[in-house]
């Protein structure tokens, strides 16, 4: 069975732009988290959807957003970038959002950097 | 607010056991989970506690105690390819999982 998988790999985007995150969730799953992080710190939570709704969201501000597509499958979004934007975006999907069952299961990332 | 600490690196030798450990302040709590990541790679799920007490998988052991807000994984027999960084992560409220900057483990022979 394929593993979560993020698209793109790498992105270099200028200040100011925007940015589109892909992500696929583990077959059977519906949960889906995004993440942040910087070189030298942990992952630091942006997003949780189940089942197409927002279940969570993180200290992040407005510029960042997601949606959770009805195949499971979410993007996020990044309006306006700032050089602090670079860092490791990551997936991460799991069965639910209780228990066990909100074990995750992370993508490769995407490697965002910001010129 | 939700604060999570763990040491910042540790050392140890192969074949021998090291404790890496967690202390949580969190808003609420629904688990806790603790992954490893190498270098470049992503977090891989090691273990999930939410009651008190050892959960044990293999050479991997994990600790919580609630009332203490305290965790630990234990780690035996170590081998080089157990150098990585150790995650710990508590779910807390409305699906926010909030993780510690990780311990740096540094297995030498």
């Amino acid at each position: 069975d394929a593993g979560v998988t993020q698209s793109p790999t790498h992105l270099i985007k200028t200040r100011g732009q925007h940015v589109t995150l892909r992500c696929s969730p583990i077959s059977g799953h519906k949960s889906v988290s995004w993440y942040q992080q910087v070189l030298g710190q942990g992952p630091q939570f942006i997003f949780q959807y189940y089942e197409k709704e927002e279940r969570g969201r993180g200290n992040f501000p407005d510029r960042f957003s997601a949606r959770q597509f009805p195949n499971y499958s979410s993007e996020l979004n990044v309006n306006a970038l700032l050089l602090g934007d670079s860092a490791l975006y990551l997936c991460a999907s799991s069965l639910g959002t209780s228990g066990a069952q909100e074990t995750q299961y992370f993508g490769p990332g995407t490697r965002l950097l910001v010129l | 607010g939700q604060n999570i600490d763990q040491p910042t690196e540790m050392t140890a030798t192969e074949g021998a056991i090291v404790q890496i450990n967690c202390t949580y302040q969190t808003s609420g709590f629904n688990g806790l989970f603790w992954y490893q990541q190498h270098a470049g790679e992503a977090p891989t799920f090691l273990s999930y506690n939410v009651l008190d007490g050892l959960e044990e998988k293999g050479r991997f052991s994990s600790f919580l105690s609630r009332s203490k807000g305290y965790s630990y994984l234990l780690l035996k027999e170590l081998q080089m390819k157990d150098s990585a960084s150790y995650l710990c992560a508590v779910e807390g409220n409305a699906g926010k999982s909030t993780f510690g900057d990780g311990t740096t483990l540094t297995v030498k022979p």
